[in-house]
């Protein structure tokens, strides 16, 4: 069973607009964090935005936020005022456990987000 | 800022020639990491590695594979024998410590061809 599901392939916004991009995780563990990374066509993976489990918050960063619906085992990325530089590829990822580093981050599919002026 | 190197940036090799990716963690990271991501598809996970040893290690991570950190400051990932579906961007990866967060800041990444 996929851990992390992202099911859209792409998404088209215009700029200054707010797009969501969607992720579902599977765990059946209580202690778990989910992470999302930006990697734009030059490849590199860039670290966005973090959520724990035991976050009563939605966690921001700046234009990102994720709206985190635990019942729902929903972590979406919401990224406001979008800018021509968001265009990239977006990966939800998952850890399991409890704070011990060292555990590997599974990744979805991704979501191409293309932002057009 | 801090950054993860990865060299070479580029590899093209022949079938059945022995490959060896190297790393630069960030200076006080304790843990380490390789993924692989095929063009366009998803980043998989390989191995996790600390103090020394492989702390955890995929499917993907079989005999053909092994890391080392020969000298305190190299991370490498070695594959002994290629095969054309070895071709992929590999990528390393460091995190600081047990934090909940534990956030892994990756590297440029290592795009090996396999002809």
């Amino acid at each position: 069973a996929q851990k992390i599901t992202q099911t859209q392939p792409g998404m088209f916004v215009q700029e200054k607009e707010a797009v969501t991009l969607d992720c579902t995780y599977d765990t059946s563990d209580p202690s778990y964090g989910l992470f999302w990374y930006k990697q734009p066509s030059s490849g590199e993976m860039i670290f966005l935005i973090y959520q724990g489990s035991y976050d009563q918050q939605n966690a921001t960063e700046g234009r990102y936020s994720l709206n985190f619906q635990k019942a729902r085992k929903s972590a979406n990325l919401v990224i406001s005022a979008s800018q021509l530089g968001d265009s990239a590829m977006y990966f939800c990822a998952m850890r399991e456990g409890p704070s011990q580093a060292g555990t590997a981050l599974i990744f979805g599919k991704g979501t191409t987000l293309s932002v057009s002026s | 800022e801090p950054e993860v190197t990865q060299t070479p940036s580029h590899q093209v090799t022949q079938m059945g020639q022995e490959v060896i990716l190297r790393c630069v963690p960030i200076s006080n990271h304790l843990y380490f990491y390789w993924y692989r991501q095929i063009l366009g598809q998803k980043v998989e996970f390989l191995v996790s590695f600390y103090n020394n040893e492989i702390s955890e290690k995929s499917e993907i991570f079989d005999d053909q594979f092994s890391v080392e950190r020969p000298d305190g400051s190299n991370f490498t990932l070695k594959i002994r024998s290629t095969k054309l579906e070895d071709s992929a961007m590999y990528f390393c990866a460091s995190s600081e410590s047990q934090t909940g967060a534990n956030v892994l800041t990756f590297g440029a990444g290592s795009r090996l061809t396999v002809l």
